[in-house]
């Protein structure tokens, strides 16, 4: 069964940073590229950040470039979103998911991050 | 940046009553369109990908169509477990962007 469970969240000062991971099991962590989605309190989806099986090409959502950072441990089934200088605008849950090829099929259950003084 | 607009915002229906809910693009995205689920309290789940095909597990029900820039999630017959929130979701190209989502009631 594929499981991605999410953990790091919790509440932050402003500017401050934070490093949210994903502990996938269930299926070849290697063979997938992987992503991060946000939802605001009470709004929609938003789209973060995707990584390919090896690392080693990513992208990211245009007003978050430069303060976020998506990386993986294939050896420990792990993902990890870091995120500095957060603002309150970044409070959200922060989920991750499998790409399967341009559909993001399991989801885990999200971590909240409040940004707040 | 392509901007995907969803419609409407709400679609209140009985059940068994066909839903339609539209998500439009501002540029052509081929059929890279994907629409997910988000139930009262949960996270999202995959209910079409490639704008037409259903997910593993997925109800007959749920069916999509569309191309290029129009694109429709029907369901069929309105089950009172399907309010939910739908969002599409377009894998065109980077950054990959949501629509603002459609959240669907039962009378």
């Amino acid at each position: 069964e594929v499981q991605l469970v999410e953990a790091g969240g919790g509440l932050v000062r402003p500017g401050g940073s934070l490093r949210l991971s994903c502990a996938a099991s269930g299926f070849t962590f290697s063979d997938y590229w992987m992503t991060w989605v946000r939802q605001t309190p009470g709004k929609g989806l938003e789209w973060v950040a995707n990584l390919n099986r090896d690392g080693s090409e990513r992208h990211y959502m245009d007003s978050l470039e430069g303060r976020v950072t998506i990386s993986r441990d294939n050896a420990k089934n792990l993902l990890y979103l870091r995120v500095d200088s957060l603002r309150a605008e970044d409070t959200a849950v922060y989920y991750c998911a499998r790409d399967n090829n341009r559909r993001d099929d399991y989801w885990g259950q999200g971590t909240l991050v409040t940004v707040s003084s | 940046e392509i901007v995907l607009t969803q419609s409407p915002a709400t679609l209140s229906l009985s059940p068994g009553e066909r839903a339609t809910l539209s998500c439009r693009a501002s540029q052509n995205i081929d059929s890279y369109l994907a629409w997910y689920q988000q139930l009262p309290g949960q996270a999202p789940r995959l209910l079409i990908y490639g704008a037409f095909y259903r997910a593993t597990g997925i109800p007959a029900r749920f069916s999509g169509s569309g191309s290029g820039t129009d694109f429709t999630l029907t369901i069929s017959s309105l089950e009172p477990e399907d309010v939910a929130v739908y969002y599409c979701q377009q894998r065109s190209g980077w950054p990959l962007t949501f629509g603002g989502g459609t959240k669907v009631e039962i009378k």
